[in-house]
């Protein structure tokens, strides 16, 4: 099982919309928890990272939150833009492992 | 500027054939790694490297070799294409290993077996 789900698979938006993706994960003891964005046909670009005593985490338009109780993280997207069209990727770090645990991500696609 | 070059962008191999994902970065990050995606899938790690000279497997490591001779350089090796390896390979480089500081991602290599 992965230890890592994102939610949903996929979603269509309007441009100008604001919307949420989650992120559950079940990777411990846990170290950080980042978001990547990737456009199509690029690698993953870092947007936030975030540790156990962090529960929200903004880089513009993105803000991320994580409840580390609960296992659970997400990131919204604030007044979307069509740039804004790509994956999202949720990963997981584990304290004292250099593996990373990912999700198979958020496929976002802005429309006008 | 700064970053992880992959070359090349796009290969296509035919069964059998052997080949090596080049991968280089510029930031003297001391670790690196190479994760291939495949559809449906989230990234998966095939080999890492912690330093020059050290290398070792990640979850996916059947039909790839790795070596670290330098701290910039980290390919990766085809021995004996398969038709299961087509897939959009990535390389990563971080500071650490425990990945605080983040992964610089190559932009990818796009490979088809055939």
């Amino acid at each position: 099982k992965n230890q890592v789900e994102q939610s949903p698979q996929s979603l269509i938006i309007l441009e100008g919309k604001n919307c949420t993706l989650q992120c559950n994960y079940t990777v411990s003891p846990f170290s950080n928890l980042r978001w990547y964005k990737q456009d199509t046909g690029r690698g993953p670009v870092s947007l936030t990272i975030m540790t156990f005593s962090e529960n929200t985490k903004s880089n513009g338009r993105y803000t991320a939150t994580l409840d580390a109780d609960t296992k659970q993280s997400s990131l919204h997207i604030t007044a979307s833009q069509l740039s804004d069209s790509a994956s999202y990727i949720c990963v997981v770090s584990a304290e004292g492992n250099n593996r990373l645990a990912f999700g198979k991500g958020n496929q976002v696609v802005v429309i006008p | 500027n700064a970053g992880v070059t992959q070359t090349p962008k796009f290969q296509v191999l035919k069964t059998g054939q052997s080949m090596t994902l080049q991968c280089a970065q510029d930031m003297n990050h001391e670790y690196m790694s190479w994760y291939r995606q495949d559809p449906g899938m989230g990234l998966r790690l095939i080999h890492y490297s912690v330093g020059a000279g050290i290398t070792d497997q990640g979850e996916v490591p059947n039909g790839y070799n790795v070596s670290r001779s330098t701290t910039e350089d980290f390919p990766l090796r085809l021995l004996s294409a398969a038709p299961s390896q087509t897939s959009v390979y990535f390389c990563a480089s971080s500071y650490s290993r425990d990945a605080t500081y983040g992964y610089t991602f190559g932009s990818g290599t796009r490979l088809t077996v055939v």
